[in-house]
């Protein structure tokens, strides 16, 4: 298994500013993601983090407004920037070993981001 | 693109019922199907999992699953329930070769179980 830390585990954020969340891993890994959970729906991939190289954004997201870094194999950030209320949402870190097609994924407890 | 849809947004049952949650998926091709769940103020945390084999998979605490392939199907099932099964339910699928952990969930179901 894996034990993965995000900071924030919350925070109350003032439209137009940014927020930097944190995942921490225990270990090394090889994959590393970034979800987002609106309130009441399902987990939507936001990027694959690249270790030293740019983040694999998926459909709908871009790097302007979800900046991703990932300097070394246990950790990343994602960077929710000029946040207005419709990002208000739940924001999970998830990794796996490695790119095996029979992997399992651990995911983070999540930072809830409320946007006023 | 692959897609998952579950069925119920919701299920309440009283303890030692039967469950079973609907997870359906869209794509021609090889598979591996996950069923997650978060317990309240919990993470994710896997129940169990396909990739090939016996399409009856047992997973944790009493929980299995069948994959029927020509359904495109993956339902959840347990033959009696407690109340501490009480969760959000996730099914979800790979999303392809050489892409390890990267998942496309569904919609999610609620499940409140009444002692």
């Amino acid at each position: 298994s894996a034990v993965i830390s995000q900071k924030p585990s919350r925070d109350i954020c003032q439209r137009g500013t940014s927020l930097t969340i944190q995942c921490q891993v225990d270990s090394q890994v090889t994959m590393m993601f970034w979800y987002r959970q609106q309130p009441g729906q399902s987990l939507t991939l936001i990027a694959t983090a690249n270790q030293g190289s740019e983040a694999t954004y998926e459909s709908g997201f871009v790097i302007d407004k979800f900046p991703i870094s990932r300097p070394n194999l246990t950790f990343s950030t994602l960077t929710v920037s000029n946040m207005s209320p419709e990002d208000s949402s739940i924001y999970l870190c998830s990794v796996a070993r490695d790119r095996g097609w029979d992997t399992e994924a651990f995911f983070g407890q999540g930072t809830r981001l409320t946007v006023v | 693109a692959q897609s998952v849809s579950q069925h119920n947004h919701h299920v309440i049952l009283s303890e030692a019922a039967s469950l079973e949650l609907g997870c359906n998926y869209s794509y021609g091709g090889t598979v591996n199907l996950f069923w997650y769940v978060q317990y309240p103020g919990q993470h994710l945390q896997l129940l169990l999992k396909y990739f090939s084999g016996d399409p009856l998979v047992k997973g944790i605490k009493g929980f299995e699953a069948e994959f029927i392939k020509s359904k495109f199907s993956f339902n959840l099932r347990k033959p009696s329930v407690q109340w501490s099964d009480t969760a959000e339910y996730f099914c979800a699928v790979n999303a392809g070769r050489n892409q390890g952990g990267k998942l496309i969930f569904g919609q999610g179901t609620e499940l409140s179980v009444k002692p």
